[in-house]
């Protein structure tokens, strides 16, 4: 069963404008994890904020986590063509359990 | 350093039969992952070995099966295969157990089920 939930499922932007994608979750957790995926590919990590953490920054990503009310989210500035990909928030649900939510598909057009 | 590698990457089986995928995870990675993505149950997790040891196991029938080499490497066994067993099948490796930190996922095994 999957644990996180992204908001939305799709999302499209113009180059250059920010892109906010949200992650909730239902349990207690250790640590939040971002990934991005490219069309049927790997995913690739972005940034993992703990739950004792609020916010955290890698380049143009910014991550929010907001432990009392169950919710993360990545922001992307200044947003590019190859950011067009899907995005997925991942909870350890423990005990040594990672869980993936559905994934926010964002689509930059240049 | 060499990412993490799955063979095959495509692969096409018929109903009944069974297919085993190999993963070799970075140099140095004890924790091999696996997890199944497909279009209507998204990403959902199978098992998970760390030192040859399966130390969790998501909500998947026996007929998924894995194990762990003293090398870490792993292979994951699907027995009398089903349709919908058609999936894109990813395994990650990371240092620490899974959750605890960074995964670095394969490009991953898409098999197609007849």
């Amino acid at each position: 069963s999957q644990q996180g939930e992204e908001d939305p499922q799709a999302l499209s932007i113009q180059e250059g404008e920010n892109a906010t994608m949200n992650c909730s979750y239902k349990t207690s957790i250790n640590n939040l994890q971002w990934y991005r995926q490219n069309s049927g590919r790997g995913l690739v990590h972005l940034i993992l904020i703990r739950s004792n953490e609020r916010e955290k920054h890698s380049g143009r990503l910014r991550v929010t986590l907001d432990t009392s009310k169950k919710s993360s989210s990545l922001l992307i500035t200044a947003s590019r063509a190859a950011d067009t990909a899907s995005y997925f928030c991942a909870t350890d649900a423990g005990p040594r359990d990672m869980r993936f939510g559905a994934g926010t598909r964002l689509t930059v057009k240049p | 350093k060499a990412g993490v590698t799955q063979t095959p990457r495509y692969l096409i089986k018929t109903r009944g039969q069974q297919v085993t995928l190999s993963c070799s995870p970075i140099s140095g990675h004890r924790s091999v992952s696996w997890y199944q993505q497909t279009p209507g149950q998204g990403l959902q997790f199978l098992f998970e070995y760390f030192s040859e040891t399966q130390r969790n196991k998501g909500n998947f029938p026996g007929r998924f099966s894995g194990r762990q080499f003293s090398n870490s490497r792993s292979e994951m066994n699907v027995s009398t295969l089903e349709l919908g067993d058609s999936a894109l099948y990813l395994c990650a490796s990371s240092l620490e157990l899974a959750g605890a930190g960074k995964q670095f996922f394969g490009p991953g095994t898409r098999l197609t089920v007849l």
